[in-house]
């Protein structure tokens, strides 16, 4: 099975630069998604990685390291409306649609 | 494209009663998945259908099941429900031609069981 650990609460200040971390435990996986969710609403596709090293999309960038079963998402140039919760999740050697999620991280960004 | 759709978005029942939801996937995406989301757990995988059938369970009791039409709209139904099952209720689609294709989430359905 898939075990998934991120940091529960993270707070940073805005313009800053943060990295959220996301160690896991698997047999195998098909990708490392990462989603990020406004409160109240749903989540919505930041980043994808399957091969090691660092994707870029703007301000965020993921890495992914299987060796070490670890990721992380880089957020630069903060800004408060990046005040949410990210979700770090792994689908399965399965190949289906299936996401194990991790229970997320609340990033609060201050002015 | 309209996105997914889920009905209702929020839904009040008691203990006992049973409840059925529903999700409309995006146009074309024949893979829908349910998820549970509480603040203790997060977000927990419930089931996944594809052209019907369902491929794929997460370890919920059996009082919780769905099913999949050939439109591909999806709904669950909980039976006999506990405080317990109050949460959000996501569901997703996805087209599936790539293993790098993400899912698309609706906006839930919040269910309070008092």
């Amino acid at each position: 099975g898939q075990n998934i650990d991120q940091p529960t609460e993270m707070t940073a200040t805005e313009g800053a630069i943060v990295q959220i971390n996301c160690t896991y435990q698997t047999s195998g996986f098909n990708g490392l998604f990462w989603y990020q969710q406004h409160a109240g609403e749903a989540p919505t596709f930041l980043s994808y990685n399957v091969l090691d090293g660092l994707e870029e999309k703007g301000r965020f960038s993921s890495f992914l390291s299987r060796s070490k079963g670890y990721s992380y998402l880089l957020l630069k140039e903060l800004q408060m409306k990046d005040s949410a919760s990210y979700l770090c999740a792994v689908r399965p050697l399965s190949g289906y649609s299936t996401l194990t999620f991790g229970k997320g991280t609340m990033l609060l960004v201050s002015p | 494209k309209a996105g997914v759709t889920q009905t209702p978005r929020y839904l009040i029942k008691t203990r006992g009663q049973q409840v059925t939801l529903s999700c409309s996937p995006i146009s074309g995406h024949r893979s829908v998945s349910w998820y549970q989301q509480t603040p203790g757990q997060g977000l927990q995988f419930l089931f996944e259908y594809f052209s019907e059938t369902q491929r794929n369970k997460g370890n919920f009791p059996g009082r919780f099941s769905g099913r999949q039409f050939s439109n591909s709209r999806s709904e669950m139904n909980v039976s006999t429900l506990e405080l317990g099952d109050s949460a959000l209720y996501l569901c997703a689609s996805s087209l599936e031609r790539r293993v790098q294709e993400t899912q698309y989430f609706g906006p839930g359905t919040r269910l309070l069981v008092l």
